[in-house]
Formats: structure tokens, C-alpha cells, sequence
């Protein structure tokens, strides 16, 4: 029973390098999110999903860029990484709109730890 | 904008100490509140959740109560247990009656270390 599975779990970039982190879950949901956690800041959404084919802004998305061609994948791009993006980063996947009202809203990986020098 | 004020940490208490971290809220419309749980080296996991005024959310032992007139969510549990060591967030959904597009809002966290 895998639920959210993010990759890789650790990375370790140079500023102006490019990545990928990829996240998948297998309970059929509709709704992805990408967040990262920073120290005192909680979490921030970046983007999400509701659908495939589908993606919006969050709180912070400058400097990313994400896909989700497949129902199951939700991709998070950096396309040239700075100093700024070091942190980790989460994502999470929801049954559909009304979060609120089923018994576990979001269900989220165990994160990938990203250090950009 | 919706936001989540969260008491400072860390927190540091004995075993079998009585617990209470605070969690205040600023929302419009009709917020659900939620209680989420970080493990070290884990995701987020939920806790509990109230979804209206006066409701209370349950589970492990811990409690809180959603308060409209203080806009609080306290979480508290009478007797904590090291394995209660984690990072706590509180967090909101906005309207869910805004169709389509309820998301969470997060505090900040707060860490919690029981000492046997």
C-alpha cells in the first residue's frame, strides 16, 4: 500500500542546474499539491493539480514549473536552481474537491530534501 | 488572506506532562481546522479535524476544539508519551464552498520533545 511516493528522497544541486522530482500515488486521486517546508515558515504551496492535464499557481511558484500528464504523476520542474530553493519539499494528493469533508483531506509523501549550493 | 498563527517552539516537556500548543486562526467564510502530525524523516500525517464551530476533533489522545468566537484550535493531551515527539502544524482549508479550489493553509509548526 504505497499511497504518495515522491523521488528522489535527497539531491544536491549546483545553482543553474536543472531537476526534476517526481511524485506518484495510486489511489486514484484527483487532486495533487506540491509544498515545500522551510524552517519558520511552515508549508507553502507551489502548485497543484485538480485533474490531469491541469495545474495551477500556489503561494510561491516562481522558479518552478510542473506537469501532470498522467493522472498518477505529478512532476515538479526546477529549471535553473538558485540558493533560495534549498529546502524540502512535499507532495500530497487528495480524493477531490471538498477536502474537507473526507476523514484523511491530504495524504502526502515523506518529502525529498533538496540543497542547491 | 486565510492565515494559521501557531505558538513558537520547540516545546519541551516530561513524560506523562500535560500538553497544549496554541493555534489561532483569520479566515472567511466557513474554515475547517485540522491537526497535522510530522514524524522525524515523515511526511504529514492528520491528526484530527473539526469541520464547524464547537465541534471537536479526537484521536490518540489529543483534542481540540474549534472555537469561532476566539478563532482558536488549541491542541492539548492530558499525558504525553516520548513517542508523541514530532512536529505539529495546524492548519485551515478555505470555503468549501469555493468550489472546486479548497486547499490548506499551514502554521508554521511547533516541535514537541517529551523527556522520559
Amino acid at each position: 500500500n504505497a499511497g504518495v511516493t515522491q523521488t528522489p528522497k535527497f539531491r544536491v544541486l549546483k545553482t543553474g542546474q536543472s531537476m526534476t522530482l517526481l511524485c506518484a500515488q495510486d489511489m486514484n486521486h484527483e487532486y495533487m499539491y506540491w509544498y515545500r517546508q522551510d524552517p519558520g515558515m511552515g508549508l507553502r504551496l507551489i502548485h497543484y493539480s485538480v485533474g490531469e492535464g491541469t495545474t495551477a499557481k500556489g503561494e510561491v511558484p516562481d522558479g518552478y514549473n510542473v506537469s501532470r500528464l498522467k493522472k498518477q504523476n505529478f512532476l515538479l520542474g526546477l529549471e535553473s536552481a538558485a540558493p533560495s530553493q534549498t529546502s524540502v519539499y512535499f507532495c500530497a494528493s487528495s480524493p477531490g474537491f471538498y477536502i474537507s469533508s473526507y476523514n484523511s483531506p491530504l495524504h502526502f509523501g515523506n518529502g525529498t530534501r533538496l540543497t542547491v549550493t | 488572506g486565510d492565515s494559521v498563527t501557531q505558538m513558537e517552539g520547540p516545546v519541551t516537556l516530561s513524560e506523562e506532562a500535560f500538553l497544549t500548543i496554541n493555534c489561532t486562526y483569520t479566515a472567511t467564510g466557513y474554515p475547517s481546522l485540522f491537526w497535522y502530525v510530522q514524524y522525524p524523516g515523515e511526511g504529514l500525517q492528520l491528526l484530527l479535524k473539526a469541520t464547524k464551530a464547537d465541534d471537536k476533533g479526537s484521536n490518540k489522545g489529543f483534542e481540540a476544539t474549534y472555537r469561532k468566537e476566539t478563532t482558536s484550535f488549541h491542541l492539548e493531551k492530558g499525558s504525553v508519551q516520548v513517542s508523541d515527539s514530532a512536529v505539529y502544524f495546524c492548519a485551515l482549508s478555505d470555503s468549501k464552498f469555493n468550489f472546486g479550489n479548497e486547499k490548506l493553509t499551514f502554521g508554521t509548526g511547533t516541535r514537541l520533545t517529551i523527556i522520559p
